[in-house]
């Protein structure tokens, strides 16, 4: 099955500072990369996703880059603030339907004010 | 649109004992999906279900199942419980169609046995 392996495992910065995390995968024939924030007692939420079909996705301060040659994909997150502080998850699947996702083990971002 | 409900948000069992939890679907969301979330194994895919049938699987054991109603709600079961089996349970669901359908969590319900 698939195996997604994330670092680092806690990461802090100063504020306006960027931040990047870092997933690699095993299984070749995933294709759908979501990362989820979940902050302290909350849900995990989408904060964006990628197909294999595509490089690179930003949204705002938020971006994802997916390389397939290599299997491994990034969130970069520039600007940060400190409500940016939380617990960011990888994830991969080959599933169609996108719901059997295997997670990353999780980072905790803590950005300084 | 109200968000994915789960209850109850907290339960205390003891070992050898069954729990159902239960989980209402955004409003037209007619796939649910169920995940544990232990600070040990992260977050893990336990199975998830779309028009009553369960349509995929994760790696638990055989006392973790789960059922889908026809309004789309849904319930998992542990029986006899075990210490492991301490977690936040999430459930999340997503529209059927399309192939930008993330998954909506919610809450969970956090099972705590003893």
């Amino acid at each position: 099955g698939e195996n997604v392996e994330q670092h680092p495992s806690t990461l802090s910065v100063q504020e306006g500072d960027s931040a990047v995390i870092k997933c690699t995968y095993s299984d070749s024939a995933s294709n759908y990369f979501p990362w989820y924030k979940q902050e302290l007692g909350k849900r995990p939420q989408l904060i964006i996703d990628i197909r294999s079909n595509v490089g690179e996705k930003k949204d705002q301060r938020i971006a994802v880059t997916l390389n397939k040659t290599a299997k491994h994909f990034s969130l970069h997150i520039t600007e940060t603030q400190p409500e940016d502080s939380a617990v960011y998850f990888c994830a991969a699947t080959r599933d169609t339907g996108r719901r059997a996702l295997t997670f990353g083990s999780g980072t905790r971002l803590q950005v300084q004010p | 649109k109200a968000g994915v409900t789960q209850t109850p948000r907290y339960l205390i069992k003891t070992r050898g004992q069954q729990v159902t939890l239960s989980c209402s679907p955004i409003s037209g969301h007619r796939s649910v999906s169920w995940y544990q979330q232990t600070p040990g194994q992260g977050l893990q895919f336990l199975f998830e279900y779309f028009s009553e049938t369960q349509r995929n699987k994760g790696n638990f054991p055989g006392r973790f199942s789960g059922r889908q109603f026809s309004n789309s709600r849904s319930e998992m079961n542990v029986s006899t419980l075990e210490l492991g089996d301490s977690a936040l349970y999430l459930c999340a669901s997503s529209p059927e169609t399309g192939r930008n359908s993330p998954l909506h969590f919610g809450n969970g319900t956090r099972l705590t046995v003893t």
